[in-house]
């Protein structure tokens, strides 16, 4: 099946920091989504993000479908940005998604 | 503003036990996923169903069945319970939206250990 890759696998930042977390796949996609996971265990769709480029605040994400990855990026850090964030993707023969193993996020006061 | 509602947040079985995770979304989506999280190996996939009373495995089927009686429900039920299943499990709906993208929404999960 499908190998989806997310890296860093942890990062820590101060708040007001800005960072870049990146989905690596194996395979054609037909969509990509990112997730967020907040400490208690609630996951928010974030991006629907087959290609191209969207913004929603101080997060936007990138998705190069021919080059198979996508970055998420998070501009002035807060807080409550911290948790884990998933990669998650459908292959073109496939119906469901493929969660990468996510990036643990901690952001410091 | 609740969409997706597990009917247990956390859940503590006996080896053995039969188990009933329910799980009830009212956007009127027709896909619903029952994932389970365990640290290190992000979400896999156990079943999902795209219609009442139909069913397909995921990656990691064993041990578990599903029932999807009404559009709105979707059960998973461990038959009998082993150490191996502890762990967060995670139902999500989506319904084909523009273009076709299925944007998963998920429930706050329910936490089972079973000692």
């Amino acid at each position: 099946g499908i190998q989806v890759e997310q890296s860093p696998p942890d990062l820590i930042l101060q708040e007001g920091a800005n960072s870049t977390l990146r989905c690596n796949f194996s395979d054609s996609v037909n969509n990509l989504q990112w997730f967020h996971q907040n400490p208690w265990g609630q996951l928010i769709n974030l991006f629907y993000i087959p290609s191209g480029t969207k913004q929603n605040g101080r997060l936007s994400a990138t998705t190069v479908a021919t080059e198979r990855y996508s970055l998420l990026y998070i501009s002035s850090s807060q807080t409550t940005d911290s948790g884990v964030y998933f990669c998650a993707v459908v292959p073109g023969s496939a119906r469901q998604l493929t969660f990468g193993s996510g990036t643990q996020l901690t952001v410091l006061p | 503003d609740v969409k997706v509602t597990q009917s247990s947040r956390y859940l503590v079985k006996r080896t053995g036990e039969k188990v009933f995770l329910e799980c009830v979304q009212d956007m009127d989506h027709e896909n619903m996923f029952w994932y389970r999280q365990d640290p290190g190996l992000g979400l896999r996939l156990i079943y999902f169903s795209y219609d009442v009373k139909m069913k397909e495995k995921g990656d990691i089927p064993e041990g578990y069945s599903v029932s999807r009686e009404k559009k709105e429900r979707f059960s998973l039920i461990l038959e009998s319970a082993s150490t191996n299943q502890t762990s967060m499990y995670l139902c999500a709906s989506s319904s084909p939206g523009q273009g076709g993208a299925n944007v998963l929404t998920f429930g706050a999960g329910s936490r089972l250990t079973v000692l």
